[in-house]
């Protein structure tokens, strides 16, 4: 079946400039999870969504991150005022939940901000 | 807070030869722990995880990683490397939501493995 998929793979931004990056979990799946992987930080945990739970968006690094799932599916991470540290490649993963609910990532965004 | 360390951010071994990639935990409670491997731009791929039911863990591929409480290590290994095993290696633990439906994986920094004739 299909796996994890997100888009765009590759996003160029200028400094300043909203981006929004989309993904499509496998369906059925009722976790929906955020990374975010940089050469000064690894990969690092952003928010997660599990069911009609509150999301928890412990790891976003600032106010200018936020992410919404629309009907317990599809997921958009949206960065505002975008900056060059923002530069990275972020990782969608989901899940049947539970503590041990294997995660399956998708291939990722390529954000690079000039 | 739990956390994992790799040892080693680069690895290199020739093909035939053992590969051992090191992986050290801290948690409070007891961790659930894996290894995933990413290749070359694609995305994470769950090589094997650790459940408690068994300190002796099978992976894809031909990997094993064995968790031993007393060194509070769970390093990955591989009886004999092919070049195909050329990637990178994160090591990580899940930290369990306040309700314990679903988790959150905290990573190490990574270990990229390369294999050469």
């Amino acid at each position: 079946g299909a796996g994890v998929s997100q888009s765009p793979s590759n996003k160029v931004t200028e400094k300043g400039k909203d981006v929004e990056l989309r993904c499509d979990p496998i369906s059925g799946h009722t976790a929906l999870y955020w990374y975010r992987q940089s050469l000064g930080q690894g990969l690092e945990f952003l928010i997660y969504f599990q069911g009609n739970s509150a999301p928890d968006k412990s790891g976003l690094p600032s106010d200018r991150f936020s992410a919404e799932r629309t009907g317990g599916s599809v997921s958009t991470l949206t960065i505002q005022r975008t900056q060059q540290e923002d530069s990275a490649v972020y990782l969608c993963a989901s899940s049947l939940g539970g503590v041990l609910g294997e995660q399956y990532f998708g291939p990722g965004t390529r954000l690079t901000v000039t | 807070a739990q956390s994992v360390t790799q040892l080693g951010s680069h690895v290199s071994v020739s093909e035939g030869a053992l590969v051992l990639l090191r992986c050290n935990y801290s948690s409070s409670v007891p961790p659930y722990l894996f290894w995933y491997v990413q290749y070359p731009n694609q995305g994470l791929q769950l090589l094997l995880k650790y459940t408690s039911a068994a300190t002796l863990v099978k992976g894809i591929n031909g990997f094993e990683a064995e968790f031993k409480k007393s060194e509070t290590s769970f390093h990955l290994t591989k009886p004999s490397a092919h070049m195909s095993d050329a990637a990178e290696y994160f090591c990580a633990v899940s930290v369990s939501s306040r309700t314990g439906t679903a988790s959150k994986l905290t990573f190490g920094t990574g270990t990229r493995l390369q294999v050469t004739l």
